[in-house]
């Protein structure tokens, strides 16, 4: 069975400093996708970069970068100069390819990591 | 481009009643998916529609159902709501509900059992 596992519960920040949000996961798939989604106090998630199994090329999006190891099966996520604006929740979710008819529509989410920036 | 619509926004009800929810998914979108989010569980899959079938199903009981319709909008109703069932709820749709395609989430309806 699939599994996330995110052992950050908190991270507190100041304004500018670099932070990292780990996440772990667990699979019997061989083929498989990695989503990280960030939740604001309004409650929408919202989806921020997807990764497949089979391409561990790490990936920079202005402040935001993504590190994946299948190796460690770990999909952590950085963001660099952090702002106020980057206090969220943030989830790291996986989504089987080859589970059949139990993959269609799922996700598994980790449980999240509650990210605050301080000015 | 509408992202998906939830209503209501937050909903107060007792036990023994029975709650429907709505949610309108992005247009185009033919996948929806529903989630129980608390403190205590997390996040939490419910069932997928896609053209008004159900094609897959968490591990949640009976009284948690749900339909689609032809224009993809979906329902979900839990009957004989228990003071466990206070959550937020959230509805999420994809083109096709495989597993390569990003879910894009409403706001969710936050349910409260009194």
């Amino acid at each position: 069975a699939q599994k996330v596992t995110q052992a950050q519960t908190e991270i507190s920040v100041v304004e500018k400093e670099d932070v990292t949000l780990d996440c772990v996961y667990e699979t019997r798939d061989t083929t498989y996708y990695l989503f990280w989604y960030k939740q604001p106090p309004s409650g929408e998630l919202v989806f921020l970069i997807r990764r497949n199994s089979f391409d561990e090329q790490n990936e920079i999006s202005g402040r935001y970068s993504w590190n994946f190891q299948k190796s460690t099966s770990s999909f952590n996520f950085t963001i660099t100069a952090s702002q106020v604006v980057d206090s969220a929740v943030y989830f790291c979710a996986l989504s089987e390819a080859y589970a059949g008819g139990t993959s269609y529509g799922k996700l598994t989410f980790g449980q999240g990591t509650i990210l605050t920036v301080h000015p | 481009k509408a992202g998906v619509t939830q209503t209501p926004r937050y909903l107060i009800k007792t036990r023994g009643q029975q709650v429907t929810l709505s949610c309108s998914p992005i247009s185009g979108h033919r996948s929806v998916s529903w989630y129980q989010q608390t403190p205590g569980q997390g996040l939490q899959f419910l069932f997928e529609y896609f053209s008004e079938t159900q094609r897959n199903k968490g591990n949640f009981p009976g009284r948690f159902s749900g339909r689609q319709f032809s224009n993809s909008r979906s329902e979900m109703n839990v009957s004989t709501l228990e003071l466990g069932d206070s959550a937020l709820y959230l509805c999420a749709s994809s083109l096709a509900g495989v597993s390569n395609q990003p879910q894009h989430f409403g706001d969710g309806t936050r349910l409260s059992i009194l």
